[in-house]
């Protein structure tokens, strides 16, 4: 049982350009999200979708954008990447409402220079 | 403003040793509290989950303790032992399909 996968796990943009992360889940799911990490800032909500072809703006949604494919994948892209967007990427799943919890992915390091 | 806080950011104690973390949230309403465990370079591992009407919860060494009347949890690590060097997250769900609300974690760690 993979859980969250994500991929990929590291990369590297350089300013401009653009890439589409992307997120897979095997636990049926119905609710889904991206979050980014900073240090000393800990983990914002950038997009999520609490189900299937719906898609709602977190604290961070600027320069991103998401597509919720199926219920299993949920993928982030950046349009034109910007050095602000260096960060850690996490891919989370849940049940409705996340009563039980959140799993998440192992996250994809993305340095943008 | 939804927030939870976190102390002490950092923490270092001596292998063995118990410690306890704090969080105080202003989440309002309140559903239930989680306690992630998020090692160096992993995604963040759920503890522990506790509703209102729960005062305590354990997981092996861990216990986790809840005040929905002060909005204050702690999560109390015994007999530490080197693989518990990780940042401890806390995160608070208010209700329905609103997500979660993210403390900014303390970093632990546990050294020989």
């Amino acid at each position: 049982n993979a859980g969250v996968t994500q991929t990929p796990k590291f990369q590297v943009l350089k300013t401009g350009q653009s890439m589409t992360l992307q997120c897979a889940q095997d636990m049926n799911h119905n609710s889904m999200y991206w979050y980014r990490q900073d240090p000393g800032m800990g983990l914002r909500l950038i997009y999520y979708s609490a189900s299937e072809g719906t898609t709602d703006k977190g604290e961070v949604p600027n320069g991103y954008n998401v597509s919720r494919l199926n219920k299993r994948e949920f993928s982030l892209r950046l349009e034109s990447a910007a050095p602000s967007q260096t960060s850690v990427y996490f891919c989370a799943s849940s049940d409705t409402g996340g009563t039980h919890g959140y799993t998440f992915g192992s996250g994809t390091r993305l340095t943008v220079v | 403003k939804n927030q939870v806080e976190q102390s002490p950011q950092s923490l270092i104690i001596l292998e063995g040793k118990n410690c306890t973390l704090q969080c105080n949230y202003t989440v309002s309403p309140f559903s239930n509290l989680r306690w992630y465990k998020q090692d160096t370079g992993r995604g963040p591992v759920s503890l522990t989950i506790m509703t209102f009407s729960e005062n305590t919860k354990s997981n092996g060494r861990y216990t986790a303790t809840l005040d929905a009347d002060t909005k204050q949890s702690s999560l109390h690590i015994t007999a530490s032992q080197l693989s518990d060097s990780a940042s401890y997250i806390c995160v608070v769900w208010n209700s329905g399909n609103t997500p979660l609300v993210f403390g900014k974690g303390t970093r632990l760690s546990v050294i020989a």
